[in-house]
């Protein structure tokens, strides 16, 4: 079955250092992956998405990701945080089961130091 | 009009009320969804509705019951729950294009039993 693990639980960065959060999937078929990102009670929000178009992608608010399919990765990066970065990142894949059904890896806290 | 809205964004019900969450979407899309999330936890897959059909139930119990009156909107009733019930509430909708559910969210109704 498709799944998502996402290494570290929480990432600390200072202000304006590189950002990266790591995300690996397992799937049996292409998959589908994207980056969600959850500001403090509020509800999700769509960073980027990987669809087999281009494995190098560009999202909202400086992220992109790469997917490379040898190491099952799809890791986020952000070549200098800022405060308003500190969130929760939710890695997720779909495509396995069914195209509508996604699967979120457990969550990456990232705080942002000054 | 990008915009999931849900009502309420807080309730506080007594294990034996019966109450309602209620989410609306004007962008067209024919899938929604119900996820349930504990704090510092991904968003757990309830029910999907496609077209307005029933298409995922995720083995949810009955306690939680869905409706679907139109494309538009997407219920969840609750009775007799349980203070494990008690979670962040989040509506989704999404459009498939090429294959992909890009997943729009609302912000979530906060759930407390007592």
């Amino acid at each position: 079955a498709q799944s998502v693990t996402q290494l570290g639980s929480h990432v600390s960065v200072s202000e304006g250092a590189l950002v990266l959060l790591r995300c690996n999937y397992s799937s049996s078929v292409p998959p589908y992956l994207f980056w969600y990102v959850q500001y403090p009670n509020q509800g999700l929000q769509l960073l980027l998405k990987y669809t087999s178009a281009a494995t190098l992608v560009k999202g909202i608010n400086g992220f992109e990701a790469e997917f490379k399919k040898s190491e099952t990765s799809f890791h986020l990066t952000k070549p200098s945080a800022h405060m308003s970065d500190a969130a929760e990142y939710f890695c997720a894949v779909s495509g396995e089961t069914s195209y509508d059904k996604v699967i979120f890896g457990p969550g990456t806290s990232l705080s942002v130091i000054p | 009009d990008t915009e999931v809205t849900q009502t309420p964004k807080h309730l506080v019900m007594g294990m034996t009320n019966k109450k309602s969450l209620k989410c609306e979407q004007h962008m067209g899309h024919r899938a929604m969804y119900w996820y349930k999330q504990k704090a510092k936890k991904p968003p757990e897959l309830m029910f999907v509705y496609s077209y307005e059909k029933l298409s995922i139930n995720e083995s949810v119990p009955s306690r939680f019951s869905p409706e679907c009156p139109n494309s538009s909107l997407l219920n969840l009733h609750l009775h007799a729950l349980q203070p494990e019930d008690s979670a962040l509430y989040l509506c989704a909708s999404s459009q498939e294009v090429n294959r992909v559910y890009e997943q729009y969210f609302g912000p979530g109704t906060r759930l407390t039993v007592t």
